[in-house]
Formats: C-alpha cells, structure tokens, sequence
C-alpha cells in the first residue's frame, strides 16, 4: 500500500459526459501527479500540482483539467469524453515540487462506451 | 527533450534464473534519476529501483540490482532467482533532478516478463 489513494477504481460511462476523478496523497505529500496509461500512448504525464499551485503540464487535453485543494488532495475532470479517453489514471504523490520518488496510487480505471 | 527506450517488449525467464531487462535514455542533463518500476496484473506501480545519476555505485535492493552505464546512457535491470512473482510489466523512468521545473516520469512502454515454473 503507497498510502496514496484513488477513487473510484472502476468508471463506465458514456461519450460526451464529464467524470471528476480523485486522488488524495500521501500523508505530508504536497505534490501530486496525474498520469494517463493508455495501450496505444503508455504511460503518459498529464499535469502534476504542488501546494495548490499547477507546477507542470504535460500532454493534457484542454478538455481535462485538474486541481489540489487546499487538504491537498486533487481531482482530475475529464468532459466531453471520447472513446479514446478510455485509459487507467493514475495519481501519484511525492514530498516536495521537485523531488523524485512518486508513489502511486492504484489507479482509476475508466471505460468510455 | 529525454526519452526512454526498453527494446524488449517481452521477456521470459525460467523460475531460479537470472534475467535482465534493457534500458536507455537520452538526455543532455547531468542531473537526473532512473528508477525501475512493476505493474503486476493488479495495475499497481510499484517502484523497484532507484539509481542515482552523480552515484558511480550501481544500485541493489536484494534480488534485483541495475548496472548503470551513464556514458552509455543505458540502464538496465538484472533480476536474480526469478520467482514467480516476478511476473509483470516492468517499467523504466527517468526524472530530471532537483532544480528542474518539471517533476514528472518520463517511462518506456514496458518490458512484459514471464516467469516459467
């Protein structure tokens, strides 16, 4: 167990809704990462927030966004979902902006039908 | 920009073998850390190994060691007595160290290694 935690871990939905995903880190953790692992892409970095503040992006659709409140924990929403959208995400948590270990959490499975 | 590259997509390894899994990276930091991380059936990532760059020593954690090659930019994974559940996906990351402004993994797409009994 990283200590990090995902929820929920399994979504189904349908194209052209909106599903928020959510993440709470590590205990003490102000970073938090989302990544998107998908059979065609990998494992890809989608933005990562560091005490509040968006610190990095990376290929995130504009029809995703995310953010940390202020408990630290995070959601990532996703809208006007396709049927590529389909993917496990993950988030991970490390202690600082730049620090390197991340923990994972144990990932949202979401199905877009 | 970096990049990661594991070569094999699959490997297989009999049970009390050794195996090894490949890795390379290309990068124009001096600055940056390698870690090895396993995604069994669960999903779960689950991080294995971590090497620093400015270290010479190659790193171990008890069966698994890495052998480090920073001119060579290779990176790879050496997995001792192969047990069962060693059986996984195995992922290689790269992260730029402290003073970079993104923290985030940059992984291979995988090394699928099956253990035979």
């Amino acid at each position: 167990d990283s200590g990090v935690t995902q929820t929920p871990k399994h979504l189904i939905t349908a194209t052209g809704q909106r599903v928020t995903l959510r993440c709470s880190p590590r205990s003490g953790d102000l970073s938090v990462y989302w990544y998107q692992q998908s059979l065609d892409q990998g494992l890809q970095f989608l933005i990562q927030y560091y005490n509040g503040e968006e610190r990095a992006k990376g290929n995130i659709l504009e029809r995703f966004s995310a953010q940390q409140f202020p408990d630290l924990h995070s959601e990532l929403n996703l809208s006007s979902l396709e049927l590529g959208d389909s993917a496990l995400y993950f988030c991970a948590s490390s202690a600082g902006a730049n620090y390197n270990e991340q923990f994972f959490g144990p990932g949202t499975r979401l199905t877009v039908l | 920009a970096q990049t990661v590259t594991q070569s094999q997509p699959e490997m297989s390894v009999q049970e009390a073998e050794t195996v090894t899994l490949s890795c390379t990276y290309d990068t124009s930091e001096s600055d940056y850390y390698l870690f090895w991380y396993k995604q069994p059936p669960s999903r779960q990532m689950i991080l294995v190994i971590r090497q620093e760059a400015y270290k010479q020593q190659n790193a171990t954690e008890n069966r698994f060691s890495v052998n480090f090659q920073k001119a060579a930019k290779s990176f790879s994974l050496k997995i001792s007595d192969s047990q069962l559940g060693d059986a996984a996906m195995y992922f290689c990351a790269y992260i730029r160290g402290y003073g970079g402004s993104q923290g985030n993994l940059i992984f291979g797409k995988g090394t699928k290694l099956s253990v035979k009994p």
